[in-house]
């Protein structure tokens, strides 16, 4: 089945304290991207790469880290998390990333900072 | 000013109604156009994109686009409860490499 898979689904951890939410998908999507959602907000962009090794910043970038090393996995770090990065984070996918290419998104990670 | 606009709601239809959903963005060189649905707690599903100007109908929605204008629109004919859900108005920006949300409208169909 052509799925995102994010993990893990839901998350409580403390200030400061560096973790990791993994995405991987198994359609050979070239384009892979991170959002937030956070209520009143909508989905704001994180980063996004437009293939291995390509990274680039989406709107609201500061506090986290992406790395592309393989086509199939663009994992989010984040090194200090803070109270302010509580929301509902997906990774999407899309073919090329180009206009015209529709994102498909992972289930969701809820993250709680606290 | 964001750049892709949309109307918080809620909108509330009756069942059988025709629901319009409206959708502004400032980037006048933006080419695509998606419109996404998402139900409470669930990630977003693609319904529709449109690329040109004029209607474009998938089923029971058609999505709308008038590039002069800006603005683009879903209209869901014969509305379910089902239907029922926040919808999201997507644009690509006109480099073509992100993709902006509006930060969507809730639907609320009424039996």
């Amino acid at each position: 089945e052509a799925q995102v898979t994010q993990n893990p689904r839901y998350l409580i951890t403390v200030t400061g304290k560096k973790l990791t939410v993994t995405c991987s998908q198994n359609m050979n999507h070239e384009y892979m991207s991170w959002y937030r959602q956070d209520p009143g907000l909508g989905l704001r962009q994180i980063y996004y790469s437009m293939n291995v090794e390509v990274t680039d910043k989406g709107d609201v970038p500061e506090g986290y880290k992406v790395s592309r090393k393989e086509k199939r996995n663009f994992p989010l770090i984040l090194e200090s998390p803070s109270p302010n990065q509580t929301s509902l984070y997906f990774c999407a996918s899309s073919p090329t990333g180009r206009n015209g290419s529709p994102l498909h998104f992972g289930n969701g990670t809820r993250l709680t900072v606290t | 000013q964001k750049e892709v606009e949309q109307n918080s709601g809620p909108l509330s239809v009756p069942e059988g109604a025709i629901a319009s959903l409206n959708c502004t963005y400032s980037d006048r060189g933006s080419q695509s156009f998606f419109w996404y649905r998402q139900y409470s707690g669930k990630s977003p599903e693609l319904i529709m994109f449109i690329y040109s100007n004029g209607d474009k109908e998938d089923g029971r929605f058609t999505a709308q686009l008038n590039k002069a204008s800006q603005y683009v629109s879903l209209l869901i004919r014969d509305s379910q409860p089902s239907d029922s859900a926040t919808y999201l108005c997507a644009v690509f920006n006109n480099a073509g490499n992100m993709l902006t949300f509006g930060g969507g409208t809730r639907l609320m169909v009424k039996p």
